[in-house]
């Protein structure tokens, strides 16, 4: 069975340029989780998405946003990139909404802004 | 609020020896759990636990959920050489919408 995938794995942008992160959760989980980790840190949350809806949010600026469509991928975009933003940008699916148990998580999409 | 504080910051050990590293917070947490991430991958989870002074095990790890709820140690025995990456403990937040991660505990394994 195949996991949590995340597109592009790499990538890089200039200050200002606008990003799209693609997940695809495993099969059977309804619920996304974005997360941020930058260098040397844990993830931070930015995003829950549980049946196509925002469930929560984490303390980053209206630039971040995020979408869940019907087949329960999900999109993390960025705009108005800064250099503050280059991070790994994790994925995380799991089958319930509520978060008392296990995230899987993708490889993540490593972003470099100059 | 519900910062979890993870020690040691780094770790560097021989091949079998054992290893401890604990993560606590001013938060109560209803939940502990333990994840690994190796290099160019996500984090993967290796344990969790429950319920106040419940400890469990996992192969050659073991985790405990400390009686306050504020604190939890992972152990592992005889480690080897694919014991090295970052070991994170993470709890869900009150509101139960996100998980709060340690800032992680790097292990180095020395062949």
């Amino acid at each position: 069975d195949a996991g949590v995938t995340q597109s592009p794995t790499h990538l890089i942008k200039t200050r200002g340029q606008h990003v799209t992160l693609r997940c695809s959760p495993i099969s059977g989980h309804k619920s996304v989780s974005w997360y941020q980790q930058v260098l040397g840190q844990g993830p931070q949350f930015i995003f829950q998405y549980y049946e196509k809806e925002e469930r929560g949010r984490g303390n980053f600026p209206d630039r971040f946003s995020a979408r869940q469509f019907p087949n329960y991928s999900s999109e993390l975009n960025v705009n108005a990139l800064l250099l503050g933003d280059s991070a790994l940008y994790l994925c995380a699916s799991s089958q319930i909404r509520v978060n008392t148990g296990e995230l899987f998580f993708g490889e993540g999409s490593r972003l470099t802004v100059l | 609020g519900q910062q979890l504080n993870q020690s040691p910051q780094s770790m560097f050990i021989q091949e079998g020896e054992d290893v401890s590293m604990n993560c606590t917070s001013s938060s109560i947490f209803n939940t502990w759990l333990w994840y690994k991430q190796d290099p160019g991958e996500g984090p993967v989870l290796l344990i969790a636990l429950y319920k106040a002074g419940e400890l469990t095990s996992n192969g050659r790890l073991t985790a405990q959920f400390g009686i306050t709820r504020k604190d939890s140690f992972l152990n592992i025995s005889a480690s080897i050489p694919s014991d090295v990456g970052i070991y994170f403990c993470a709890g869900p937040s009150y509101n139960n919408n996100d998980m709060r991660f340690g800032a992680g505990t790097r292990l180095t394994v020395k062949p």
